[in-house]
């Protein structure tokens, strides 16, 4: 059983404000993912990490920080957000192999008013 | 550039056949994944074909050809539990996962 767990599930928030939106997963997995999608759109990348202390971007440039002190936490924060930023924001995790399925969180519903 | 070309929506009847295609381009290529996602739900994996053939897993099929960079997701004996978007992803060289916008399937009784 996949366990990513995503909080807020549903945010409304005014522009400027700092936010982060919190993820965890209990499947021991290496690599965790940030990914933001818009109705009827692709999925774009915006944060990986390959394990602890390691963080990369992704093709997506949204104005966000990652961090990964442990395993399990992979936190996205928005330091002022604007209303470009109104999207769903999607976590997923996968094993340490380089191919395998991603297992992904409810996603957290950002509007920014 | 890396793309992903997939038809934006289909429609089918309830117990029929559906086959949704799929064209890539990636720069190098680690496999072709496709993944089911309802509507305001996380997606979930489908399938995973690295070589050329036919994997199949139940009423779902997922085809792979890799001289063509082309891809088929088949679904029989259509459910209306089957509406939802699916979505094809290749994977380049770094292992990094390329998606589709996805294809929203529509089931009529």
């Amino acid at each position: 059983e996949a366990d990513i767990y995503q909080t807020p599930r549903y945010l409304v928030i005014g522009t400027g404000k700092k936010i982060t939106l919190e993820c965890s997963q209990t499947m021991g997995h290496d690599k965790m993912y940030w990914y933001q999608q818009d109705p009827g759109m692709e999925l774009h990348l915006i944060h990986y990490s390959y394990g602890v202390n390691s963080t990369e971007k992704g093709d997506l440039s949204s104005e966000s920080t990652v961090s990964r002190i442990r395993t399990e936490h992979f936190p996205l924060t928005l330091e002022s957000a604007r209303p470009s930023h109104t999207s769903q924001y999607l976590c997923a995790s996968s094993e340490g192999a380089e191919v395998g399925e991603q297992y992904f969180g409810p996603g957290t519903r950002l509007t920014v008013t | 550039g890396q793309n992903i070309d997939q038809p934006t929506e289909m429609t089918a009847t309830e117990g029929a056949i559906v086959q949704i295609n799929c064209t890539y381009q990636t720069s190098g290529f680690n496999g072709l994944f496709w993944y089911q996602q309802h509507a305001g739900e996380a997606p979930t994996f489908l399938s995973y074909n690295v070589l050329d053939g036919l994997e199949e897993k139940g009423r779902f099929s997922s085809f792979l050809s890799r001289s063509k960079g082309y891809s088929y997701l088949l679904l029989k004996e259509l459910q209306m539990k089957d509406s939802a978007s699916y979505l094809c992803a290749g994977m380049d060289s770094n292992y990094q996962l390329i998606w589709g916008a996805g294809t929203k399937l529509i089931i009529k009784p």
